[in-house]
């Protein structure tokens, strides 16, 4: 079962910000939301996680709602080599079960000059 | 540090034959993952490991098995290749923040 939905593709005219929504309805307490991205056919990439609250990187910002029913990743400069899969997941964290990551078919971000 | 690494990159199976899918990590980490990524489709795991001796089934495990002699390696073993099996597979590990550390993936043909 899809624990996230995500739309299926954007475009993003470069050096503009990229703002990728995620639902996440059936979040329980204890599940993290992930996001990751895969260009072209390389393993995927580690971008940001979070909670409750909104966190910050050198990559993107994550933005909860306060519900925590859905999640915006954004990119606020969005670059040609940002052009990629995002991939949003949500996770238990819990020791000893394998913490699985399941992925569905992301958001296909391109970037346009 | 490698990272996680995945020998061969390319294979071309033939109906009914059997190959192993190597994977390595050297960061120590328990948690390792096998995935299937098919054409235009996200990622589904296939199995995982939380530590050397421990494995468990993910969403797709049919007609792959595997084991964790040692923390470093996760290899696996595909029995009766079928082309349903057409796919290119990714080995991940766990660690540092909870974040998966993936290899640069596995393109196998079944024909």
């Amino acid at each position: 079962d899809a624990k996230t939905t995500q739309p299926p593709s954007m475009d993003c005219a470069e050096g503009r910000a990229a703002n990728l929504p995620c639902n996440h309805s059936t979040i329980s307490g204890n599940e993290y939301v992930y996001w990751y991205r895969q260009i072209h056919s390389q393993g995927p990439q580690y971008i940001i996680h979070g909670l409750k609250n909104n966190e910050t990187n050198e990559m993107a910002s994550l933005i909860i709602t306060e519900d925590r029913k859905s999640s915006t990743l954004i990119l606020p400069h969005a670059t040609l080599r940002d052009t990629a899969v995002y991939y949003c997941i949500v996770r238990v964290d819990e020791l000893n079960t394998g913490n699985q990551f399941y992925f569905g078919t992301g958001t296909s971000l391109t970037v346009i000059p | 540090n490698a990272g996680v690494t995945q020998t061969p990159k390319f294979r071309i199976l033939k109906i009914g034959q059997s190959m192993t899918l190597q994977c390595a990590q050297d960061m120590n980490h328990n948690y390792m993952y096998w995935y299937r990524q098919d054409p235009g489709m996200g990622l589904k795991l296939i199995y995982y490991s939380v530590g050397a001796g421990i494995t468990d089934k993910g969403e797709v495990p049919n007609g792959y098995n595997v084991s964790r002699s040692t923390t470093e390696d996760f290899p696996l073993r595909l029995e009766l290749a079928a082309p349903s099996q057409t796919s290119v597979y990714f080995c991940a590990s766990e660690g540092g923040g909870e974040k998966l550390f993936f290899g640069s993936g596995t393109q196998l043909s079944v024909l």
